[in-house]
């Protein structure tokens, strides 16, 4: 079974600093990573994802985030954030050979204050 | 339409009431998803099809739950007798194929039980 933990359900920062959210899996068997977030009255929309090859993926808006397989851990992280990422982030886990069904964390609320 | 639609997005519903809800996949997807969000968590597996097969319905809270898409396309949950603990966002998903690493998802039915 694949547990995933986001350990801060809620991060406010400044408009322009740095943020990382944690996230940090638990498998028995190899798994694929993931970073969903959801905009206020918005359905999930993925944000970027870890299948192989390089361990750091991006976004298209600036967001980046690390597998690291010996801390099991992908950690989403931007260098300097706007009004407009106020959204809740999720981060899951999908085993590699499956039908792709996810194990989602609980969730980090991030709130961007001017 | 592009994307995974579902209706009603809001359900208010007496204890004891039968509630269905439906959802669009983007079309050509061949695999559904269904997710149960409560308040303040994230996403949690219900149910999986494949084409019009349910492959995994390992999540299902209780058989008062029942999923079905008899014509590979559109999909139904269906809740029976609903109780207050089925207070919750459903979201559908659906992916191109088995397997497949991206899941689309729609914008969820928020069911209120009253």
């Amino acid at each position: 079974a694949q547990s995933v933990t986001q350990l801060d359900s809620q991060v406010p920062v400044f408009e322009e600093a740095p943020v990382e959210l944690r996230c940090n899996y638990s498998s028995s068997v190899s798994v694929y990573l993931f970073w969903y977030v959801q905009y206020p009255n918005q359905g999930l929309q993925l944000l970027l994802k870890y299948l192989s090859g390089s361990t750091l993926v991006e976004s298209i808006n600036g967001f980046e985030a690390e597998f690291n397989k010996s801390q099991t851990s992908f950690h989403l992280r931007k260098p300097s954030v706007h009004i407009s990422d106020t959204a809740e982030y999720f981060c899951a886990v999908g085993k590699v050979r499956g039908a792709q069904k996810l194990v989602f964390g609980q969730g980090t609320r991030l709130t961007i204050n001017p | 339409g592009a994307g995974v639609s579902q209706s009603p997005r809001y359900k208010v519903a007496k204890r004891g009431q039968d509630v269905a809800l439906r959802c669009d996949p983007i079309s050509g997807h061949v695999s559904l998803f269904w997710y149960q969000q409560a308040l303040g968590q994230g996403p949690e597996f219900l149910t999986y099809f494949q084409n019009e097969a349910q492959l995994d319905k390992s999540g299902l809270p209780s058989d008062r739950f029942f999923a079905e898409r008899p014509e590979g396309s559109v999909s139904t949950l269906k809740i029976q007798r609903t109780q207050q603990e089925d207070s919750a966002v459903y979201l559908c998903a659906s992916s191109l194929a088995q397997g497949n690493t991206e899941a689309f998802f729609g914008q969820g039915t928020r069911l209120t039980v009253v």
